[in-house]
């Protein structure tokens, strides 16, 4: 699976967008992205994927660039609830198992 | 639909003692994996079991072994427990095997410490 990169940490104002960034420049064809969020000593709670079209549900939006070698998560009107560790992980929909590896994340901390 | 479950949620155990872990997945997912999570080495992949059979697993040692049951929950089993074993157990679960790709969704995990 293609590495990524994101920053190590980000500040959001409550009620703002949140808009966490995601290098993959190594992505190929078959890899979707997906999104998770770790908040401290929970579970990660899976967030949001695509594979090159923008992607909407009810928690994010995912913005997938043309050429696929970068995306954005975006969290509309972050609480303070979305304060937590962001992964960003590419992933292949077949071939070998394709078990998750999570990188460092985006620590997005929401300020009052 | 109700999410993953793991039980039991906090564990403290003494070196050399074992340590069995259970997860629920959600309602009609047939794949069950595990992971270590640990400040140092961040989430490591333990196995996957999927229709009662270990399909992948990861570099662990014999420690750590695992079985899943028809209704498709899952156990995890570490013997002779290490200071090292001390981490986050995680389970997650999917419709389909890892190979088709699907969506894993965690549980909260079990948090293990060992004194």
């Amino acid at each position: 699976d293609a590495k990524t990169t994101q920053p190590t940490s980000m500040d959001c104002a409550e009620g703002r967008a949140a808009n966490l960034p995601c290098n993959h420049s190594t992505i190929s064809g078959n890899e979707y992205v997906y999104w998770y969020r770790q908040i401290h000593s929970q579970g990660p709670q899976y967030i949001i994927h695509g594979l090159k079209n923008n992607e909407t549900n009810e928690m994010a939006s995912l913005i997938i660039t043309e050429d696929r070698k970068s995306s954005t998560l975006i969290l509309p009107h972050a609480t303070l609830r979305d304060t937590a560790v962001y992964y960003c992980i590419v992933r292949s929909n077949s071939g070998s198992a394709r078990q998750l590896t999570f990188g460092s994340g985006t620590q997005l901390t929401v300020l009052p | 639909k109700a999410g993953v479950t793991q039980t039991p949620r906090y564990l403290i155990k003494t070196r050399g003692q074992q340590v069995t872990l259970s997860c629920s997945p959600i309602s009609g997912h047939r794949s069950v994996s595990w992971y270590q999570q640990t400040p140092g080495q961040g989430l490591q992949f333990l196995f996957e079991y999927f229709s009662e059979t270990q399909r992948n697993k990861g570099n662990f040692p014999g420690r750590f072994s695992g079985r899943q049951f028809s209704n498709s929950r899952s156990e995890m089993n570490v013997s002779t427990l290490e200071l090292g074993d001390s981490a986050l157990y995680l389970c997650a679960s999917s419709f389909q095997d890892l190979a088709v790709g699907e969506t894993q969704y965690f549980g909260p995990g079990t948090r293990l410490l060992v004194l």
